[in-house]
């Protein structure tokens, strides 16, 4: 399978707990980008990478949210200090140079206890 | 107001039925535009992009007004495994900057 992948699928934590979640994406793609998403809404964007560098990053990134991409190749995401608030779907999604489009991992649903 | 805003359904359709999706987005400065699907606890998927001459895929056309600032998607002849929710979503650039969503629209096609 040469798609977007994303471990793990699935990750309870209690309040409190770090956690880290891995994307790989589609080799050669040089952008990605991390969403959440929340039932009822669609995806919101949380930060994005081109190669190693990290060029935006939403409001919604909170001090307790890192990513990090640093071979430019695979990335992840670390929620410190999680909150309830803080379950949710995480998606991963890549895109070559010069598309439009992303295409998207099956994510890593969060829950929080 | 949200960036992108749609109905979010459920649309309740019968086999066999034509149904149409309809988006707005408030940033006239977003230039690319798509269709993806998402099915239960799955990711979204592409399934078109949208282009100001409109275009078709299939069962699947999609049209852009960038005047009223205004997305469709039509499907024709509606099956059951259409059944998913229809996100909207818009860029402001050319590629570099983040997808947003709209909430998405939910079809049932029924038999």
């Amino acid at each position: 399978d040469t798609g977007v992948s994303q471990n793990p699928r699935h990750k309870i934590t209690k309040r409190g707990q770090n956690v880290t979640f891995r994307c790989d994406p589609i080799s050669e793609h040089n952008r990605l980008y991390w969403y959440r998403q929340t039932l009822g809404q669609g995806p919101e964007f949380l930060t994005y990478f081109q190669n190693e560098a990290q060029l935006e990053k939403s409001r919604l990134l909170s001090d307790r949210f890192s990513a990090e991409r640093p071979k430019g190749s695979f990335s992840t995401l670390e929620i410190q200090r999680t909150e309830q608030g803080d379950s949710a779907m995480y998606l991963c999604a890549s895109s070559p140079r010069q598309a439009f489009e992303q295409y998207f991992g099956p994510g890593t649903r969060l829950t929080v206890t | 107001r949200k960036e992108v805003e749609q109905d979010p359904g459920p649309f309740n359709v019968p086999e066999g039925a034509t149904v149409a999706f309809n988006c707005t987005y408030s940033n006239s400065a977003s230039q690319s535009f798509f269709w993806y699907r998402q099915d239960c606890r799955k990711e979204p998927k592409l399934l078109m992009s949208v282009y100001s001459s409109g275009n078709e895929d299939g069962r699947f056309t999609a049209q852009l007004n960038r005047a009223s600032q205004y997305i469709s998607l039509l499907i024709r002849d509606s099956k059951l495994s259409d059944s998913a929710t229809y996100l909207c979503v818009v860029t402001m650039n050319s590629g570099n900057t983040p997808l947003v969503f709209g909430k998405g629209t939910r079809l049932s096609v029924i038999a």
